[in-house]
């Protein structure tokens, strides 16, 4: 069965501070991992997509990692700001003819000041 | 680009009413995607149409949720008899078509079923 499990579910940091969200995935065959920010109130905005061949990807402060032996990817935060508080979620692709997409259910960070 | 347009943002209704969700997605965009987010189940994939014709329905939870595609720019999603466990955060996303293409998710519409 094709799941994708996110941890941990909710997550609260002091301002500054860095953190570590992770994905595993038993998504077969697969295409590509992305991860989407949603903010409160919002539809989710894509962050990164990592492919089989890559390993690390930043966007800023943020900076995906993929594991496709394993089967794992993480979302690393540096020095997180007040504006990082938002549900992450991370969805596998694992179509490469259309859009067959498993989704997490996502980590809920709060960043505290 | 003004991005995937929703409305109504917020919608109340009683149970046994009708509801209709609307969608524009972004000019260009050859699949369109709805969805139903809940904090139980998270974000669910309901239905998809690629260049307006629906390709996978098989998300959509039973025969009271139909969708269309009467032409590229517009989409809706009916409910009809709502029921209170429908209330959730409905998702209209747009996407130019490959696989790697990222999804352009609306605001949602809130739909809240008393």
């Amino acid at each position: 069965k094709n799941q994708v499990e996110q941890s941990p579910q909710s997550l609260i940091i002091l301002e500054g501070k860095n953190c570590t969200l992770q994905c595993n995935y038993t998504v077969s065959p697969f295409s590509n991992l992305r991860w989407y920010k949603q903010d409160t109130g919002r539809g989710p905005v894509s962050l990164t997509i990592m492919t089989f061949s890559e390993n690390t990807k930043s966007n800023g402060r943020y900076t995906a990692t993929l594991d496709a032996d394993t089967k794992q990817s993480s979302l690393h935060i540096t020095a997180s700001q007040l504006s990082d508080s938002a549900s992450y979620i991370c969805v596998v692709n694992h179509n490469n003819a259309g859009n067959m997409l498993t989704f997490g259910g996502g980590t809920r960070l709060m960043v505290k000041p | 680009d003004a991005g995937v347009i929703q409305s109504p943002r917020h919608e109340v209704t009683e149970m046994g009413q009708e509801v209709t969700l609307r969608c524009k997605p972004i000019s260009g965009h050859d699949y369109l995607f709805w969805y139903r987010q809940t904090m139980m189940r998270g974000l669910e994939l309901l239905i998809y149409f690629n260049n307006n014709v629906p390709i996978d329905d098989s998300g959509m939870p039973e025969d009271r949720f139909s969708a269309k595609m009467p032409n590229a720019s517009f989409s809706t999603l009916k409910i009809q008899p709502s029921e209170p466990r429908d209330s959730a955060v409905y998702f209209c996303a747009s996407t130019p078509g490959t696989s790697f293409d990222e999804q352009f998710f609306g605001p949602g519409t809130r739909l809240t079923v008393l």
